[in-house]
C-alpha cells in the first residue's frame, strides 16, 4: 500500500522555539493532506486540512498563526509550530488521500512526538 | 454535526476469548465508516473500512465488522484474540472530503 511518512519521529525542543515536522507521501500524489493531534490517552482532533497549492482550512479553535502549515508540493505537507509551549506537547498524526472525493485512498503517517521543555 | 462514540474506554480479555469493540455514529447521509488499530507511540493502521455494500466487512487480522443502519453501529469483532492484539482502537466516520472524525478510543488489554 501507500506509504506516508513523518520526519522527526520524536522532537524536543525548548519553550519558545519553533519546530517544523514533515509528512511526505513516498509513493502517491497527495492532493490533499491531514493534519492530527493527540494528547496522551485521548483522541485524534483534526487541526487542519491541506491542499496543495492552497491556504490551510483550519478546525474550530486551532490558532492558525501557531500552526502554520505549507502543502507545496503534492508529495510534501509541513506543520510548523511556533514558539512552542509546554502546551504544546503531543503526537502529532498526518494523513494523506489521493484524490478529494475517494476516502478509501486514505493514509497516516506514523506520528511525531513533540515535547516542549 | 458529525460524531462517533465508542462506550468502552477500557477492554481486557483473555487471549482466546472472543471481542467486541462498540462504535456508535452520527452522520446525516450514508457514513463512511472505519477501524483502526494504534500500538503505543506508533501511527495507525487501518484494520477496515465500509462504504457501502455488504455490511460485514472482513479486514486484517481476523477483524470484521458490521454496519447495522438502524443501530447506527458499527461494532468491531473478531473470534479469537491474540496477544499481540493488545493495542488502541479508534472507529471513525469519514466525509466525502476524507475528513474522520474520530471516536474516544478504547484501550484492549489481553490477559494470558
Amino acid at each position: 500500500g501507500a506509504v506516508v511518512s513523518q520526519h522527526p519521529s520524536w522532537v524536543i525542543c525548548k519553550s519558545g522555539t519553533s519546530v517544523k515536522i514533515e509528512c511526505r507521501s513516498l509513493d502517491f500524489q497527495a492532493t490533499t493532506m491531514f493534519w492530527y493531534r493527540q494528547f496522551p490517552k485521548q483522541s485524534l482532533m483534526l487541526m487542519a486540512t491541506s491542499n496543495e497549492g492552497s491556504k490551510a482550512t483550519y478546525e474550530q479553535g486551532v490558532e492558525k498563526d501557531k500552526f502554520l502549515i505549507n502543502h507545496a508540493s503534492l508529495t510534501l505537507s509541513t506543520l510548523t509550530v511556533t514558539s512552542a509551549h509546554p502546551e504544546d506537547s503531543s503526537f502529532y498524526i498526518c494523513s494523506a488521500t489521493q484524490t478529494a472525493t475517494n476516502t478509501g485512498e486514505l493514509f497516516f503517517g506514523e506520528g511525531s512526538r513533540l515535547t516542549v521543555l | 454535526a458529525q460524531s462517533v462514540t465508542q462506550p468502552d474506554i477500557h477492554i481486557t480479555v483473555s487471549e482466546g476469548a472472543s471481542l467486541e469493540l462498540r462504535c456508535n455514529y452520527s452522520y446525516g447521509a450514508t457514513p463512511y465508516l472505519f477501524w483502526y488499530v494504534q500500538s503505543p507511540g506508533q501511527g495507525l493502521q487501518l484494520l477496515l473500512k465500509y462504504f457501502s455494500g455488504d455490511t460485514l466487512v472482513q479486514g486484517i487480522k481476523g477483524f470484521e465488522a458490521e454496519f447495522k443502519r438502524s443501530q447506527s453501529s458499527f461494532n468491531l469483532r473478531k473470534p479469537s484474540v491474540h496477544w499481540s492484539d493488545a493495542a488502541e482502537y479508534f472507529c471513525a466516520v469519514a466525509n466525502q472530503g476524507g475528513k474522520l472524525i474520530f471516536g474516544q478510543g478504547t484501550e484492549l488489554s489481553v490477559k494470558p
